[in-house]
């Protein structure tokens, strides 16, 4: 069946812009999660829905970033006023309970 | 708190040999679920493994086998006869369940394996 699909695969954009990038789960997976992987820090946990609620925020690293999931399905995760800082590969995960999470391929960010 | 520790960061072997990528963990929970991913060129983490806190059995899958070790807090994962294919970067990751049943994964940062022909 289709695997968790992201949205755009590379983004470049200029410091200062907003980015939404776009997380399309495993039909049927309750949980998504949203990581960032990024050279100096390895793979990071961002945020945690199940269903529509997001239990778990703590990953986020500002207030200048926010995600929401709609129809218990599609999630995007929104970067306000990028930074140099912000470039990474940014990962989104869809697992069922207590089951493994699976990855999509990622988006590439980089803020020039 | 809880922790992943891959202590080798690169390893470079000749095809068909051996090679074990050591994963040790931290964790005051006693319900925890260990990971093994596998991170190629292509850059899409790929699922290899689940074990449970609660069983220590190894497993083998093919060239693949894994040695789960309470006593160490250990996951360690060995490939037999190894090949070309599996040139990549190699994650182990830790989940705690008592802090609910769909936590997030802590990851270790990750094992470069170079498999040479």
């Amino acid at each position: 069946g289709a695997g968790v699909s992201q949205s755009p695969s590379n983004k470049v954009t200029e410091k200062g812009k907003d980015v939404e990038l776009r997380c399309d789960p495993i039909s049927g997976h309750t949980a998504l999660y949203w990581y960032r992987q990024s050279l100096g820090q390895g793979l990071e946990f961002l945020i945690y829905f199940q269903g529509n609620s997001a239990p778990d925020k703590s990953g986020l690293p500002s207030d200048r970033f926010s995600a929401e999931r709609t129809g218990g399905s599609v999630s995007t995760l929104t970067i306000q006023r990028t930074q140099q800082e912000d470039s990474a590969v940014y990962l989104c995960a869809s697992s069922l309970e207590f089951y493994e999470q699976y990855f999509g391929p990622g988006t590439r960010l980089t803020v020039t | 708190a809880q922790k992943v520790t891959q202590a080798q960061t690169e390893i470079s072997v000749v095809e068909k040999e051996d090679v074990t990528l050591d994963c040790v963990y931290e964790t005051r929970d006693t319900t925890y679920y260990l990971f093994w991913y596998k991170q190629p060129p292509s850059g899409e983490l790929v699922f290899l493994i689940r074990r449970n806190s609660f069983d220590e059995q190894n497993e083998i899958s093919g060239r693949y086998s894994w040695n789960f070790q309470k006593s160490t807090s250990s996951f360690n994962f060995t490939i037999t006869a190894s090949q070309v294919v599996d040139s990549a970067v190699y994650f182990c990751a830790l989940k705690n369940v008592l802090t609910g049943a769909n936590s997030k994964l802590t990851f270790g940062k990750g094992i470069t394996l170079s498999v040479r022909p």
